[in-house]
């Protein structure tokens, strides 16, 4: 049973490009969380995606959007990027019905933005 | 609004000593409570969750903790620490188990021969 999976593992960026994360939630979850985690802290809920709506929002700017395929899968956009963008950025996936049940967490994908 | 608050950044004790770390939480609704541990270069792990049943949760590899509402914790315990649990520990809640959750900032903990 695969777990959570997400691509790339590393990116290097500079200043005011773009970028686009990638993440398979774990088989037979519906629900896909993003989350910034900034070095030494911990993470920072980005936004929520349910039936390829976005469902719930942290407190990041419009720079960060998402999508959710018909298959759960999800990704993650970046516009304009900042060196303040720099972080791991984690997926989790849970399953909807179970809504008090495990998010489980990837391995995420380490930004790095020069 | 929901915060959670790790008293101490970093912790240190001696392998087969007590493990204690501590979390504070702010909740405007009764919260679900979760630990999770991050070893280096790898995403989070689930240790134990606090979703209204029982007041001492049991998790994985020997850790516990104990909900007190009157005091707003939910601190993490191991009777004997191993030096394998050396991580990052984190304390989360949600309001509604699932959505948003929040973070604490972390605790290290180190574990010394």
């Amino acid at each position: 049973d695969a777990g959570v999976t997400q691509s790339p593992t590393h990116l290097i960026k500079t200043r005011g490009q773009q970028v686009t994360l990638r993440c398979s939630p774990k088989s037979g979850h519906d629900t896909v969380s993003w989350y910034q985690q900034a070095l030494g802290q911990g993470p920072q809920f980005i936004f929520q995606y349910y039936e390829e709506e976005e469902r719930q929002r942290g407190n990041f700017p419009d720079r960060f959007s998402g999508h959710q395929f018909p298959n759960y899968s999800s990704e993650l956009n970046v516009n304009a990027l900042l060196l303040g963008d720099s972080a791991l950025y984690l997926c989790a996936s849970s399953l909807e019905v179970l809504r008090a049940d495990t998010q489980y967490f990837g391995p995420g994908t380490r930004l790095t933005v020069l | 609004a929901q915060s959670v608050t790790q008293l101490g950044s970093h912790v240190s004790v001696s392998e087969g000593a007590l493990v204690l770390l501590r979390c504070n939480y702010s909740s405007s609704v009764p919260p679900y409570l979760f630990w999770y541990v991050q070893y280096p270069n790898q995403g989070l792990q689930l240790l134990l969750k606090y979703t209204s049943a029982a007041t001492l949760v049991k998790g994985i590899n020997g850790f516990e903790a104990e909900f007190k509402k009157s005091e707003t914790s939910f601190h993490l315990t191991k009777p004997s620490a191993h030096m394998s649990d050396a991580a990052e520990y984190f304390c989360a809640v949600s309001e509604t188990g699932g959505f948003k959750t929040i973070f604490g900032a972390g605790t290290r903990l180190f574990v010394k021969a």
